[in-house]
């Protein structure tokens, strides 16, 4: 019944690893987006995706690449992990893009990097 | 670019009174969103409100509404009948009316319910 689930929930991982976290909405949106929350809060967007096409890509390094399979999943794949990737990451959706009523958000997966 | 600003990073309210969270932004643009989310202890991102940059009408749910002041760039929230549960971050976001634009989230105010 989950409109956006992500998994895992939590991620304890050590330095240098590569790790995904992966992202499915079952409302039949377009749009997807990542967002990562530090650990003062801070929301800022990664990416986006419309219908499997990338849309936004902000200033992100490349260890992290986005996979959009079908318009109904969108993963988060991250190389060669660093201390600072430490930090909740949400995926979020919106039914298509460009709508005006804000997005649908996951619970969100704490990644913690050891 | 666009940005947003929270001024009061924590705000604490008696339970059952009214309480207003500050949001301040900056756009070049006329047409736009904003919207106030909340985010409990559960993580959870919750959408409270949202309001149309070309509505007049200050927007309003249930116990929350909104104070839209679109030449003086404010968007402050009231929360009236402060509840136990209304206890969490709430987030000030604002959205372009442009096709491929993305929400930016101000920095965001922890409010605290004393009982």
């Amino acid at each position: 019944d989950t409109a956006v689930s992500q998994t895992p929930k939590y991620l304890v991982t050590q330095m240098g690893n590569d790790k995904s976290i992966k992202c499915e909405q079952n409302l039949g949106h377009d749009t997807m987006y990542w967002y990562k929350q530090d650990s003062k809060k801070f929301l800022k967007i990664m990416f986006s995706y419309n219908n499997k096409e990338l849309i936004i890509n902000e200033t992100v390094p490349n260890r992290f690449s986005p996979k959009s399979p079908d318009k109904a999943h969108l993963n988060l794949h991250i190389n060669s992990l660093e201390l600072g990737d430490s930090a909740v990451y949400f995926c979020a959706s919106s039914p298509w893009i460009g709508e005006p009523y804000g997005y649908t958000f996951g619970s969100g997966t704490r990644l913690t990097v050891v | 670019a666009q940005t947003v600003t929270q001024s009061q990073p924590e705000m604490s309210v008696q339970e059952a009174e009214t309480v207003t969270l500050s949001c301040t932004y900056d756009t070049s643009e006329s047409d736009y969103y904003l919207f106030w989310y909340k985010q409990p202890p559960s993580r959870q991102m919750i959408l409270v409100i949202r309001q149309e940059a070309y509505k007049q009408q200050n927007a309003t749910e249930n116990r929350f509404s909104v104070n839209f002041q679109k030449a003086a760039k404010s968007f402050s929230l009231k929360i009236s009948d402060s509840q136990l549960g209304d206890a969490a971050m709430y987030f000030c976001a604002y959205r372009s009316a442009r096709r491929d634009d993305k929400i930016i989230f101000g920095k965001g105010t922890r409010l605290h319910i004393l009982p």
